[in-house]
């Protein structure tokens, strides 16, 4: 049974650092892997996909990293702004349906 | 806006009635999921169609939920005779199938919030 894991689960920064989120799934026989985002009482918005045959992918100031034989994934913020201020959430598809970790709580300090 | 649509976006009810909620999924998407998730922890996994054909459901998928999309577009989901751990937000998703652009990435609504009194 595919588990996910998120570490750390509560991250608070000051505005403008640069800092990497991390997670952890236990079964490299992936489809691909998204990272989202969620705001409080909100639904999940989709940041990056990356498919079992990537390496990497970037939008903006975020870049995601995929090592499926490790069974791990980052997902790089540079240049932290407020605006950042929310849980990220990774996920990660075997056959269809999206297996998540508990997120990680990120708050960037002004 | 990723343009998946739920609706109601909250849903107050007593211990023991029946709700329903319905997911609009982007037009061209022919796979739609739905997920739950409570306070504190990812969304989990509860069942998905392809087109109108359910394919998979999860073991929390109790026989007092129900689920349809008759038609390949909209669904439904249906709780029966509701009990407070029924409490959660409730998610809907949809994607593209194999074999077609982006398949697999997954585009998530707003969530319904059902809370159970």
């Amino acid at each position: 049974k595919q588990e996910v894991t998120q570490i750390p689960a509560a991250l608070s920064v000051p505005e403008g650092e640069n800092l990497v989120l991390n997670c952890s799934f236990t079964d490299s026989a992936i489809y691909n892997l998204q990272w989202f985002r969620q705001d409080p009482g909100k639904g999940l918005t989709s940041l990056l996909l990356i498919q079992s045959s990537q390496r990497e992918q970037t939008s903006g100031r975020l870049n995601a990293s995929l090592d499926k034989s490790s069974g791990r994934s980052t997902l790089y913020i540079a240049a932290s702004q407020p605006g950042d201020s929310a849980t990220y959430l990774c996920a990660v598809s075997g056959n269809t349906p999206l297996v998540f970790g508990k997120g990680t709580r990120l708050s960037v300090i002004a | 806006d990723t343009g998946v649509s739920q609706n109601p976006r909250h849903k107050i009810t007593k211990r023991g009635q029946n709700v329903t909620f319905r997911c609009d999924p982007i037009s061209e998407h022919n796979r739609l999921y739905w997920y739950r998730q409570t306070l504190g922890q990812g969304p989990e996994f509860l069942t998905y169609f392809q087109n109108e054909a359910q394919l998979e459901k999860s073991r929390l998928l109790s026989d007092r939920f129900s689920a349809e999309r008759p038609k390949g577009s909209f669904s439904t989901l249906e709780i029966q005779r509701t009990e407070q751990g029924d409490s959660a937000m409730y998610l809907c998703a949809s994607s593209l199938g194999p074999g077609r652009g982006r398949a697999g990435e997954q585009y998530f609504g707003p969530g319904t919030r059902l809370t159970v009194t």
